[in-house]
C-alpha cells in the first residue's frame, strides 16, 4: 500500500525556517517524481514545486522561488520542503503527492502556521 | 490567482448530472493533458481523471472528463449527497516558466 506521511510543520514567526519531511513506503520511491502542494485556510490548491526522480529537475512556483528548496533522499524514501524567509502567506496544510502528470497519491497534510 | 477559470458553485437534485468547466489557454489545457481531483471537507484531494479522460481503478464511470482546444470538461451521473465536494483541474503549464497549475475550485451542492 502506497503510503505518504508528512511531518515538521507547527507555529513559525514570520521571517523563520522550517523543514518538511514526507516519509514514503510502499512503492519504489526512486522512480517517482514527488511534488508539494499547499492550501491555504478556506483557499483553493497551490502548487509548490516538483522534484524528478533523480532529483536533477526542480521547478517553483513564482511565490517560494528563492526562499523554498524542494529536495530528495532516495536512500531514505523521503522527500523534503526547506522553507525559509517564510510570510504570513505561507500559512497552509502542505502535502506532498506523488507523480508527475497527475497527482494520484496525496499524503494527509502537515499544518504550517506562520504568526507572530 | 490561477490561470485555470472554473465556475465558483454548481448544484443539482440527486440523481441529476452536473458539468464543471475548466477554461485555460495553449501554454497550458491546450498542450498538456488535464487531471481533476475531488476533495472533500478536511481531507486530501483525490484523483477523479487523469490524461483527460482516464479514470484511476475504483473511480465510478458516474464521473467522466473531456478536452476541447483551451477547456476541460468534468461531468457527474447520477448526483450522490457524497459527491458534494470542492473539485479543481490542473495541468502544466509553460507560459512564463514551468509549473504546475489547479483551477479555481467549484463547490458542488447536492440539492
Amino acid at each position: 500500500e502506497v503510503q505518504l506521511v508528512e511531518s515538521g510543520g507547527g507555529l513559525v514567526q514570520p521571517g523563520g525556517s522550517l523543514r518538511l519531511s514526507c516519509a514514503a513506503s510502499g512503492f519504489t520511491f526512486s522512480s517517482y517524481e514527488m511534488n508539494w502542494v499547499r492550501q491555504a485556510p478556506g483557499k483553493g490548491l497551490e502548487w509548490v514545486s516538483y522534484i524528478s526522480s533523480s532529483g536533477s529537475t526542480i521547478y517553483y512556483a513564482d511565490s517560494v522561488k528563492g526562499r523554498f528548496t524542494i529536495s530528495r533522499d532516495n536512500a531514505k524514501n523521503s522527500l523534503y520542503l526547506q522553507m525559509n524567509s517564510l510570510r504570513a502567506e505561507d500559512t497552509a496544510v502542505y502535502y506532498c503527492a506523488r507523480d508527475g502528470s497527475y497527482y494520484l497519491y496525496w499524503g494527509q497534510g502537515t499544518l504550517v502556521t506562520v504568526s507572530s | 490567482q490561477s490561470v485555470l477559470t472554473q465556475p465558483p458553485s454548481v448544484s443539482a437534485a440527486p440523481g441529476q448530472k452536473v458539468t464543471i468547466s475548466c477554461s485555460g489557454s495553449s501554454s497550458n489545457i491546450g498542450n498538456n493533458y488535464v487531471s481533476w481531483y475531488q476533495q472533500l471537507p478536511g481531507t486530501a484531494p483525490k484523483l477523479l481523471i487523469y490524461d483527460n479522460n482516464k479514470r484511476p481503478s475504483g473511480i465510478p464511470d458516474r464521473f467522466s472528463g473531456s478536452k476541447s482546444g483551451t477547456s476541460a470538461t468534468l461531468g457527474i451521473t447520477g448526483l450522490q449527497t457524497g459527491d458534494e465536494a470542492d473539485y479543481y483541474c490542473g495541468t502544466w503549464d509553460s507560459s512564463l516558466s514551468v509549473r504546475y497549475v489547479f483551477g479555481t475550485g467549484t463547490k458542488v451542492t447536492v440539492l
